[in-house]
């Protein structure tokens, strides 16, 4: 069972500051995805990566997969309360078509 | 166009009724998913079509029955359910696995599922 394990669970920080969400795993993923999800709602992808080594950036969001393509980082610069969600990495290995997701980090930026 | 809409939005349901869950996807995309979310936690797959064929079935109980009549239409008929299945169900669609293809998934906004 290929297993990806977020941390931390749970962050709650003040608007304005930064933070790191981690997604490891001893698996090999060809495509990491990372999602988010408010309440009641379904998540919505953000960014995917491929390539180890690869960074994206998205606005404040800076999201990196390891060399080896076992883990991954998303960094959120200036939180803000629009940030609030459950953020969810998910990765494919091999062709394979289903994604395996990681145990979620509930994230709560207050003013 | 990355939608995938879900109907209803909420279903409440006693242990004797049939209802079924509707999810339909216009991106192009021939695999489609169903996924059981409970509270405070990740999604958990349920089902997969590929092309529409049934692809990948997790061990789900009898009671929740897929149908794909198309490419784009995604369909979960429920019967005979038990309060712990309450919970949010999710649809995706993506491209098909396939080489180096992209297989992003995009998700409904899912249907909230009580059981009484």
């Amino acid at each position: 069972t290929q297993l990806l394990e977020q941390s931390p669970q749970f962050l709650s920080i003040q608007e304005g500051e930064n933070l790191t969400v981690y997604c490891n795993s001893s698996s090999v993923f060809s495509s990491l995805q990372w999602y988010r999800q408010e309440p009641g709602e379904g998540p919505v992808l953000l960014v995917t990566v491929v390539t180890g080594g690869e960074v994206k950036k998205l606005k404040r969001l800076t999201f990196q997969f390891g060399d080896a393509r076992k883990d991954s980082s998303l960094h959120i610069t200036a939180a803000q309360p629009g940030d609030t969600g459950l953020y969810l990495c998910a990765g494919h290995t091999g062709t394979a078509s289903k994604l395996t997701f990681g145990t979620g980090t509930r994230l709560q930026v207050t003013l | 166009d990355t939608e995938v809409t879900q109907t209803p939005k909420h279903l409440v349901m006693g242990m004797t009724n049939k209802k079924s869950l509707k999810c339909e996807q216009h991106m192009g995309h021939r695999a489609m998913y169903w996924y059981k979310q409970k509270a405070k936690k990740p999604p958990e797959l349920m089902f997969v079509y590929s092309y529409e064929k049934l692809s990948i079935n997790e061990s789900v109980p009898s009671r929740f029955s897929p149908e794909c009549p198309n490419s784009s239409l995604l369909n979960l008929h429920l019967h005979a359910l038990q309060p712990e299945d309450s919970a949010l169900y999710l649809c995706a669609s993506s491209q098909p696995a396939s080489g180096r293809r992209k297989r992003e998934q995009y998700f409904g906004p899912g249907t909230r599922l009580t059981v009484t």
